[in-house]
């Protein structure tokens, strides 16, 4: 199985800030990334697929990038809703994997 | 388009359960659904996968669930199963179904999109 390994594991930050959430595959899996959203004690909202592409509704301060077997997920500007957890997840092939989550919390 | 998940409970190692997931909104018969499941504290983790009747509604399973969950569909009734039978403590979690959309001219991107709310499962004696 495809690995996904994310770090940090948390990260704290302030509102307005950038910020950076890195995910490694174990192998190539071209740009097959999906980046989501979880808050406590609600199901995960979708964000990105295909490594770059933003879903529909998604605000543009969220990007992603990244190709092979490294990504990224770049938050530009903070604000206190996208205080969450993300996860990557590879769709290369199955059976699908998670990055084991970043938590982003106030600072 | 909703996703409901219903079927959870408390069921004692060793049983069985069965969860359902009905949709709306959606044209169900050319749909691909996932389950995804998360354990108290933990992070996601994708169980299964069954494709559209019209795309054979082929089925892919984790390897932890793998001879012991199966999924299926009823597309009469826009609904996909989760049959979990031998269930073990570490099956305990909270069960997501999902739509498996794709986007892509040659190339398709699969990922989830529509999530419902969840459904627990706790096994324990």
């Amino acid at each position: 199985d495809i690995q996904m390994t994310q770090s940090p594991s948390s990260l704290s930050a302030s509102v307005g800030d950038r910020v950076t959430i890195t995910c490694r595959a174990s192998q190539n899996i071209y740009n097959y990334v999906n980046w989501y959203q979880q808050k406590p004690g609600r199901a995960p909202k979708f964000l990105i697929y295909g490594a770059t592409s933003l879903q529909r509704g998604v605000p543009s301060r969220f990007g992603g990038s990244g190709s092979g077997t490294d990504f990224t997920l770049t938050i530009s500007s903070l604000q206190p809703e996208d205080f969450a957890t993300y996860y990557c997840q590879q769709s290369f092939k199955t059976p699908y994997t998670f990055g084991q989550g970043t938590k982003l919390e106030i600072k | 388009v909703q996703l409901v998940e219903s079927g959870g409970g408390l069921v004692k190692p060793g049983g069985s359960l069965r969860l359902s997931c009905v949709a709306s909104g959606v044209t169900f018969t050319n749909v691909w659904m996932s389950w995804v499941r998360q354990a108290p504290g933990k992070g996601l983790e994708w169980v299964g996968r069954i494709k559209s009747t019209s795309d054979g509604g082929t089925r892919d399973y984790a390897a932890p669930v793998k001879g012991r969950f199966t999924i299926s569909r009823d597309d009469s009734k826009n609904t996909v199963y989760l049959q979990m039978n031998s269930l073990k403590t570490e099956d305990t979690a909270v069960y997501f179904c999902a739509t498996e959309s794709a986007a892509g001219l040659i190339n398709y991107f699969y990922y989830m999109d529509v999530w419902g709310k969840g459904t627990t499962v706790t096994v324990s004696s």
